[in-house]
């Protein structure tokens, strides 16, 4: 079984420019997280979809950060403008509806010069 | 919303020894409680997960236990190994497949052979 892909996997922008990161999920699972996790830190969620429904963003920075899962399944969360303070790793999980277990993706290190 | 505290941040033993990490939380309702490993780098990956109708399980050297009364619950690594050493994260969750983690700030484990 293939597992949750994320890419791109590193990621180096300047300051004010916009950025776009990738996740497939394992399939079958309708349920994706994004999290954000900076050095020494938990992941933090950001947003959960249950298939195209955003469900909870009540974290996501909403005048800068962006996410949509057309279809249910690929999802994509955008950043614009990035600032310094986003430099760091966004990781995508899923799960299926029956289970509670989530799956992580490798993530995308992300660095704001 | 639910808050977790995860003790200590760093923990050093020696090859064979015990390891105790212990995590609390403050949503009563929480009812699911799973343990991640990220090795640097890497994503994390479920090792084991206890759900609140259980007070221990077990999967070999892994054992984690669960107080609901105190709202506390612990990992405890047998017979550690230096490739246990990662960060390992406790989380907390309603439990429902739909539900959201919340994590520890994790605990870095250094097994010296």
């Amino acid at each position: 079984e293939a597992g949750v892909v994320q890419s791109p996997r590193y990621k180096i922008i300047e300051k004010k420019q916009p950025v776009a990161f990738w996740c497939n999920p394992i399939s079958g699972h309708n349920t994706l997280y994004w999290y954000l996790q900076n050095l020494g830190q938990g992941p933090e969620l950001l947003i959960r979809y249950e298939n195209e429904e955003a469900v909870d963003d009540s974290q996501l920075p909403k005048d800068r950060f962006s996410a949509e899962r057309l279809k249910g399944v690929d999802s994509t969360l955008k950043i614009q403008p990035a600032e310094l303070g986003d430099s760091a790793v966004y990781l995508c999980a899923s799960s299926s509806l029956v289970g509670n277990e989530q799956f992580f993706g490798p993530g995308t290190r992300l660095t704001v010069l | 919303g639910e808050n977790v505290e995860q003790h200590p941040s760093t923990l050093s033993v020696q090859e064979g020894d015990s390891a105790v990490i212990k995590c609390t939380y403050s949503d009563s309702a929480s009812n699911y409680f799973p343990w991640y490993k990220q090795e640097l780098g890497k994503r994390p990956q479920l090792i084991i997960d206890i759900r609140s109708n259980v007070g221990e399980k077990k999967d070999q050297r892994i054992a984690v236990t669960l107080n609901k009364t105190a709202k506390h619950f612990s990992l405890h690594i047998t017979e550690t190994q230096p490739e246990d050493s990662a960060v390992y994260f406790c989380a907390a969750s309603r439990g429902s497949g739909y539900s959201t983690l919340t994590f520890g700030k994790g605990t870095m484990l250094l097994v010296s052979p």
